[in-house]
């Protein structure tokens, strides 16, 4: 069974601290996906990470595919209220007709 | 009207009614899916359809009932409901079912079994 861990689960943090968020699985995936949700509203796509050992920038967002293409990272540099919400990381499932998610980190970012 | 829309945005329910959860796109795209949302778990895939026709049942219990009239439409017709089955329903589209395609969601029917 495909699964992707993401941790932490929970991260409450202030204005201006960076933060990494991970996720991870033993399978291997052709790309991996990072979305946001915010309350209220349904996931809004991040970034698609391909190749292994890929590195995306978005404004203060930096997202990392691992060699193996098993396992992603979120770095968020001086995080701002704006950034609250809950991040979620997906993968193309095995019959390759949709995607799996993991639990998500809900992140707080107080002022 | 733009994206992905969702009606009702809110339902509450008895476990004998009978429901339907409406999702409506606006993109062009020829892929729909269901997903619940529960605390404490991952989202999960109920249901997927490409052009019309239902490629994916994600062992989905029978009182979950999906119907695809067209490329632009999705519903879920709900029966018999029970307490566990309350959660965010987000209804989602991309461009085709493959995994690297960008899904773009509603903003979700959240449901609530009395």
């Amino acid at each position: 069974t495909q699964l992707l861990k993401q941790s932490p689960q929970f991260l409450s943090i202030q204005e201006g601290e960076n933060l990494t968020v991970y996720c991870n699985s033993s399978s291997v995936f052709s790309s991996l996906q990072w979305y946001r949700q915010e309350p209220g509203e349904g996931p809004v796509l991040l970034v698609t990470v391909v190749t292994g050992g890929e590195v995306k920038k978005l404004k203060r967002l930096t997202f990392q595919f691992g060699d193996a293409r098993k396992d992603s990272s979120l770095h968020i540099t001086a995080a701002q209220p704006g950034d609250t919400g809950l991040y979620l990381c997906a993968g193309e499932n095995q019959a390759g007709t949709a995607l799996i998610f993991g639990k998500g980190t809900t992140l707080s970012v107080s002022s | 009207e733009t994206g992905v829309t969702q009606t009702p945005r809110h339902l509450v329910m008895g476990m004998t009614n009978k429901k339907s959860l409406k999702c409506e796109q606006h993109l062009g795209h020829n892929a729909m899916y269901w997903y619940k949302q529960s605390a404490k778990k991952p989202l999960e895939l109920m249901f997927v359809y490409n052009f019309k026709e239902q490629t994916e049942n994600n062992s989905v219990p029978s009182r979950f009932s999906p119907e695809c009239p067209n490329s632009s439409h999705l519903f879920l017709h709900l029966h018999t409901l029970q307490p566990e089955d309350s959660a965010l329903y987000l209804c989602a589209s991309s461009q085709l079912s493959v995994g690297t395609g960008e899904l773009f969601f509603g903003e979700g029917s959240r449901l609530t079994v009395l």
